[in-house]
This record gives structure tokens, sequence and C-alpha cells, in this order.
């Protein structure tokens, strides 16, 4: 199966600076069809989680666009370019290209300083 | 809008049965797959299977921990899809999650299943 493995597992961040979270694969998430199938997700305390980007940079619709995914291959990213108090909860990357058809991170916490 | 409104749930004795149901709305259900994932308290998101549409032939795949003891399936007239838990231990208490299989763009809102003697 394949592993995801994120970093770090805790994030405190000021208010209005940048946050960068870390999302590693232990296999390609390249598909056969060409697309990557990298996903993010934010949890907010005693919610669901509400899916942020997918296809490794697409924002959904709501988002705001401080939230930036990048990354291909293996090594991905999540960006809060300034993080605001709403962003508090755990985030978590979701892999849907291999075997079991979706496995997620371990989780990062964000928290506010 | 669409919304996926989760039902079932509660205690039950190890080695019990529980029917979880997620009522679809806003969307073709029909033609989507649906999945189910669920969360050990205080612990990540867990991959728990999922149910192609009719027209890709309606099989369903779980994980390795739930395999034989859960069945997913769905009522494409009700719009709904149903997570049937037999066996239950106490290593199955977790919020249990539907949510739709294009890579989890929609999510019911959750409902606990404890397990406990």
């Amino acid at each position: 199966d394949v592993v995801m493995t994120q970093s770090p597992l805790s994030l405190p961040v000021t208010l209005g600076q940048p946050a960068s979270i870390s999302c590693r694969s232990s296999e390609s998430l390249l598909h056969t069809d060409g697309n990557t199938y990298l996903s993010w997700f934010q949890q907010r305390p005693g919610q669901s989680p509400r899916r942020l980007i997918h296809k490794v940079s697409k924002r959904d619709s709501g988002v705001p666009d401080r939230f930036i995914g990048s990354g291909s291959d293996t090594d991905f990213t999540l960006k809060i370019s300034r993080v605001e108090a709403d962003d508090v909860g755990v985030y978590y990357c979701m892999q849907g290209t291999r075997w079991p058809p979706w496995t997620f991170g371990q989780g990062t916490k964000v928290e506010i300083k | 809008d669409v919304q996926l409104v989760q039902s079932g749930g509660g205690s039950v004795r190890p080695g019990g049965s529980l029917k979880l149901s997620c009522a679809a709305s806003g969307f073709s259900f029909e033609y989507i797959w649906m999945t189910w994932v669920r969360q050990a308290p205080g612990e990540g998101l867990e991959w728990i299977g999922r149910i192609r549409s009719k027209t890709d032939g309606g099989t369903s795949d779980y994980a390795a921990p739930v395999e034989g003891r859960f069945t997913i399936s769905r009522d494409d007239s009700k719009s709904t899809l149903y997570l049937h838990l037999n066996g239950l231990t106490t290593e199955d208490t977790a919020v249990y999650f539907c949510a739709s299989d294009d890579d989890g763009a929609y999510w019911g809102q959750g409902t606990l299943v404890t397990v406990s003697s």
C-alpha cells in the first residue's frame, strides 16, 4: 500500500505569516491517465473534512486563493500565504492514484501562536 | 446545493451490528461512486470502502480491517448509501463519514459508532 507522510505534524503559526505543509508519498502518484490525484483537506474541530485542493493544485470552489497546492510525483506542498484565525484545524493530504483507493497522511495540526 | 446527510450509528456491544445511512441530494447520485471513511477518536482518517455506480458494475471494495464484516450498498431510487457493520469490535469505534468518490469533493457530517461492553 502507498504510504503518505506529512511534516510537520504540528505547526504553530503567527497570524498573517505564511505556513507550509509537506506531503510525501512512497510511490509516484502520477496516474496512467496523466493526472496526479493528490488532494488536501482541512478539518476544523468537530467538523467533517473539507476539500481545499485536488489534482495537486486545483483549488475547490469557495477556497481562498491564499491556499496554494504544488508538487509532483512523490513530493507535494500545501502553502497558506497569510494565515488567518479561521485556518486553525488539521490538514490532511490524500492520494487517489494507488491502492488502496484513498490513503491519507497523518495530519498536520495548525494552530495560532 | 450538494448535501450528504447521515443517520444511524450509536452504541453497540462487541459482536453487534449497525446500519448507517447517507442520504444524498443536489447531484445525480446514481452515477457517482461513493466512499466511506472513518476516524477513530483523536486519530486520522481511514478509508474503509467504496461502491461503484450501477453503470460501472455496482461492486464494492473494502479495506483489509473491515473486509468480510462490513458491507456497502446503495439504493439509487432513494439516493441513499448504506454501510452495514457486522461483527463489531472496540477497534471499530469511530466517527464514520460518507463521501463522494471523486477525490472527496463532498462529505457527510459524520456519525459516531461506539463499540463497548
